[in-house]
């Protein structure tokens, strides 16, 4: 594809439910990251993924939070038991490796009511 | 841990003006620095890349210099237009592979 992928680009959700967050990286980019932008905040980081290595997790914010990455391809980021502090924009981004650009995709906003 | 500032936090400027928003870093052990622009509701466009071994890149009226020692960079941004109006971020990335992000300059161009 052209650029990163997000989908949905809107999600209003329960609290309570669990969430799926869904991003099609560039083709062909290796390192994909995931972001987390609150109102009126900064981005926060939330976890990498680099080719078949162990994903850097250390930015998930708690255990209802995890993200896959299957066949080194698409991600899912998945929140369980959403909370209303989950409402944030939520950012993917990738690169072919540490001398290249980073490309952002447009974002899912996500709203817990 | 690695921090990045941006100053100042908005601008606003008349057409035309030439002006510079800056950014500094804590941890000089980058691989790079890239500059995105952000408008309202939308994800982030890359601007320029800088490689730590680099002083600068121009693209257009953009020109980004790194200043990788002292920790400073600055996106100079030429004859300045209504349609820049945009929050311009800047990111390292680090030794762990990570992106790390200031908080942005709100820039405003007035026509």
């Amino acid at each position: 594809g052209a650029g990163v992928s997000q989908s949905p680009s809107n999600k209003v959700t329960e609290k309570g439910k669990d969430v799926e967050l869904r991003c099609d990286p560039i083709s062909g980019h290796t390192a994909l990251y995931w972001y987390r932008q609150s109102l009126g905040q900064g981005l926060e980081f939330l976890i990498y993924f680099q080719g078949n290595s162990a994903p850097d997790k250390s930015g998930l914010p708690s255990d209802r939070f995890s993200a896959e990455r299957t066949g080194g391809s698409v991600s899912t980021l998945t929140i369980q038991r959403t909370q209303q502090e989950d409402s944030a924009v939520y950012l993917c981004a990738s690169r072919t490796g540490p001398n290249t650009e980073a490309f952002f995709g447009q974002g899912t906003r996500l709203t817990v009511v | 841990k690695q921090e990045v500032t941006q100053i100042p936090a908005a601008l606003s400027v008349p057409e035309g003006e030439n002006l510079v928003l800056n950014c500094s870093f804590t941890d000089s052990a980058i691989y790079n620095l890239q500059w995105f622009r952000q408008d309202p509701g939308k994800g982030l466009t890359s601007l320029l890349l800088i490689q730590s071994s680099q002083r600068e890149q121009t693209s257009g009226r953009l020109n980004a210099s790194l200043d990788k020692s002292s920790g400073r960079s600055t996106l100079y941004i030429a004859a300045s237009q209504p349609g820049d109006s945009a929050t311009y971020l800047c990111a390292v990335l680090g030794s762990n592979y990570k992106l790390t992000f200031g908080k942005g300059t709100l820039l405003t161009v007035n026509p």
